[in-house]
């Protein structure tokens, strides 16, 4: 059964402090790594998939990494904006294409 | 602008009465799914479909249905909705490269 934990549970920042979120995952033959953005009450907003370890992605404040057993999304000097719940997910192989989604990251920026 | 349509986003309704939420893709993806967001639980896959007329079970598919006769609709349909069925449900479709693009979400009250 494939499983992804993601830690911390929630976060508070400032706002230019940098740090990383994580996601810990087992999955039976990946097919990809995703990192969704949700803010409340909304659908969840696409932002990375990462297919093989060593893989890095980029978006504006935002780099994902992987690796065989976790994912990291380090946020550089983020703004209130960024605030939002991270949610990480993982595709396997067993053919229904679904996700397996973690609980999230609530980040909090405060100006 | 490439989008997944759900209506309606807030349904408040009684026990027992049948109920369809509809959901609309304009991007040609073959693959739709529907899934529900519960607090402490995550997002749960409820039903998926390859492609038309091909429906499949998800992990939490008790109370549900789904039907897929036109590539671009896949309503949910609860015969018989439940108060534990009380949820925020997301429909999302997928490119053959796995990334999803989900709707904004229809929040259901089940009474």
């Amino acid at each position: 059964e494939d499983q992804v934990t993601q830690s911390p549970e929630a976060l508070r920042l400032q706002e230019g402090e940098s740090s990383s979120l994580n996601c810990s995952y087992t999955v039976s033959g990946l097919r990809g790594l995703f990192w969704y953005r949700q803010d409340p009450g909304k659908g969840p907003e696409f932002l990375f998939t990462l297919y093989s370890a060593g893989e890095e992605k980029e978006k504006e404040r935002l780099k994902a990494t992987l690796t065989k057993k976790e994912s990291f999304l380090h946020i550089t000097a983020p703004k209130p904006e960024d605030s939002a719940t991270y949610l990480c997910a993982v595709q396997g192989d067993t053919g229904r294409r679904a996700l397996t989604f973690g609980s999230g990251t609530r980040l909090q920026v405060q100006p | 602008e490439a989008q997944v349509t759900q209506n309606p986003r807030y349904l408040i309704t009684v026990t027992g009465k049948k109920l369809t939420v509809t959901c609309s893709q304009n991007m040609n993806h073959e693959y739709m799914s529907w899934y529900r967001q519960d607090p402490g639980l995550g997002l749960r896959q409820i039903y998926y479909s390859m492609n038309v007329e091909v429906t499949d079970k998800g992990d939490v598919p008790e109370g549900y249905k789904v039907s897929r006769k036109e590539k671009r609709n896949f309503p949910l349909i609860l015969e018989s909705p439940s108060p534990n069925q009380t949820s925020l449900y997301f429909c999302a479709s997928s490119d053959p490269l796995g990334g999803y693009t989900f709707g904004s979400g229809t929040r259901l009250t089940v009474v």
